[in-house]
């Protein structure tokens, strides 16, 4: 198995705080995503880096951060909680060379805020 | 912003018989990945598709990225029960290394 570790793995939180989501890797691989997991809406990218600093806006980056200070970590930061955030967080990571490879994914964070 | 449509939602066969799913974009991709989800679990890679008109398989899977390289399709044949899950198509573009998926295929298997 790919060396990912999603932490926390389960959180409820209140509605209004901030909250941090954190993927860690043990691959060295250049590239992370952070995607959110809803009934009826698939994987939908929230975030993504393409290495250390440089990240990159997705689908629904609409009151979410990110941080990558380090090739291992990749932060995703709800800024103030809001109900609709409340879902299955995957995050992914990957290296694309010669116009090949794979994402390889964490076991997810559920987040609830009430 | 980049859509994938995959289709169908979802899917109840029976045990034995052969699936298809498939998604299109209007968006041009470089690689079409196929994954499987189980309950709980976080998406595995099934098969990966690099060139356009590729078809590939993997036991009893078989994928093809479309010429026009805006469509992928995912074959089952002879389903059985663990074949049940989520299945998703994702598209990936070279340039930055964009990864988006499908909405999913929901797949229930009846013995």
């Amino acid at each position: 198995d790919a060396g990912i570790t999603q932490s926390p793995r389960h959180k409820v939180t209140e509605t209004g705080t901030p909250v941090t989501l954190r993927c860690h890797q043990t691959e060295n691989h250049r590239y992370m995503y952070w995607y959110r997991q809803d009934p009826g809406h698939g994987l939908r990218l929230i975030h993504y880096s393409y290495g250390v600093k440089d990240t990159d806006k997705g689908e629904v980056s609409d009151g979410y951060s990110v941080s990558r200070s380090k090739t291992e970590d990749f932060l995703l930061t709800l800024e103030s909680a809001t109900s609709s955030q409340t879902s299955v967080y995957f995050c992914a990571i990957s290296e694309w060379m010669h116009g090949t490879g794979e994402a390889f994914f964490g076991q997810g964070t559920r987040l609830t805020v009430v | 912003g980049q859509q994938l449509n995959q289709s169908p939602q979802s899917m109840f066969i029976q045990e034995g018989e052969d699936v298809s799913m498939n998604c299109t974009s209007s968006s041009i991709f470089n690689t079409w990945l196929w994954y499987k989800q189980d309950p709980g679990e976080g998406p595995v890679l099934l098969i990966a598709l690099y060139k356009a008109g590729e078809l590939t398989s993997n036991g009893r899977l078989t994928a093809q990225f479309g010429i026009t390289r805006k469509d992928s399709f995912l074959n089952i044949s002879a389903s059985i029960p663990s074949d049940v899950g989520i299945y998703f198509c994702a598209g990936h573009y070279n340039q930055g290394g964009k990864l988006i998926f499908g909405q999913g295929t929901e797949l229930s298997v009846k013995p």
